[in-house]
């Protein structure tokens, strides 16, 4: 099974801030991970697919990069309704697996 | 879209099953995966269903306890988990992806079911 480590758990940044989140996997995940951005009491939201490609209707702030082992997920000039709680997703084998989760708080 | 039932409370021991309904002309082309989320914690997936054939394949820790099943003629996919115990509190979600091993692009709103005596 594959794990994935999300780092950091939490962070605290300002409106304008560039973030950035990343997500190790245990073993090789080629390009097969999602990133989701979910909000308080909400169903997560698919962000990013394919390790970098962007979903339709998501802004272009949101970017994923990586392969295999090592993924990131960059919010540049972060806005207000970005605060929220980010997940990795991998879909390279079974069981799919999520990372634990990071918490963008405002500074 | 994918509508899901409102909120549960059952007691220990006892088994729920959660309809997730899709509309529009889609039900027999997407996969339907459920994921639960506990108080606070974070997102793990229990299994998938091809709502074409009904064939399913669940994580290891729900095999026997989480059965998925469809009824075509309402377009709607169940979860029954079974044996329920306090740690199954959680908010189940249904969420549509293109395969088996899959990204989820359409989340269902969520069931909240409580497992309390």
């Amino acid at each position: 099974a594959i794990q994935l480590t999300q780092s950091p758990s939490s962070l605290s940044a300002s409106v304008g801030d560039r973030v950035t989140i990343t997500c190790r996997a245990s073993q090789g995940a080629s390009s097969a991970l999602a990133w989701y951005q979910q909000k308080p009491g909400k169903a997560p939201k698919l962000l990013i697919y394919d390790a970098s490609s962007l979903e339709i209707g998501v802004p272009s702030r949101f970017s994923g990069s990586g392969s295999g082992t090592d993924f990131t997920l960059t919010i540049n000039n972060l806005q207000p309704e970005d605060f929220a709680t980010y997940y990795c997703q991998q879909y390279n084998g079974f069981p799919l697996s999520f990372g634990g989760g990071t918490n963008v708080e405002i500074k | 879209q994918l509508v899901q039932s409102g909120a549960e409370v059952k007691k220990p021991g006892a088994s729920v099953k959660i309809p997730c309904k899709a509309s529009g002309n889609t039900f027999t082309r997407h996969y339907i995966h459920w994921v639960r989320q506990a108080p606070g914690q974070g997102l793990e997936w229990m299994g998938v269903i091809n709502p074409s054939g009904g064939s399913t394949s669940y994580a290891h820790k729900f095999q026997g306890r989480a059965t998925m099943t469809r009824d075509t003629s309402t377009s709607t996919v169940y979860m029954e988990l079974s044996s329920l115990r306090s740690e199954d509190t959680a908010v189940y979600y249904c969420a549509s992806g293109d395969d088996w091993l899959s990204h989820m692009f359409y989340w269902g709103q969520g069931t909240l079911v409580t497992v309390s005596s």
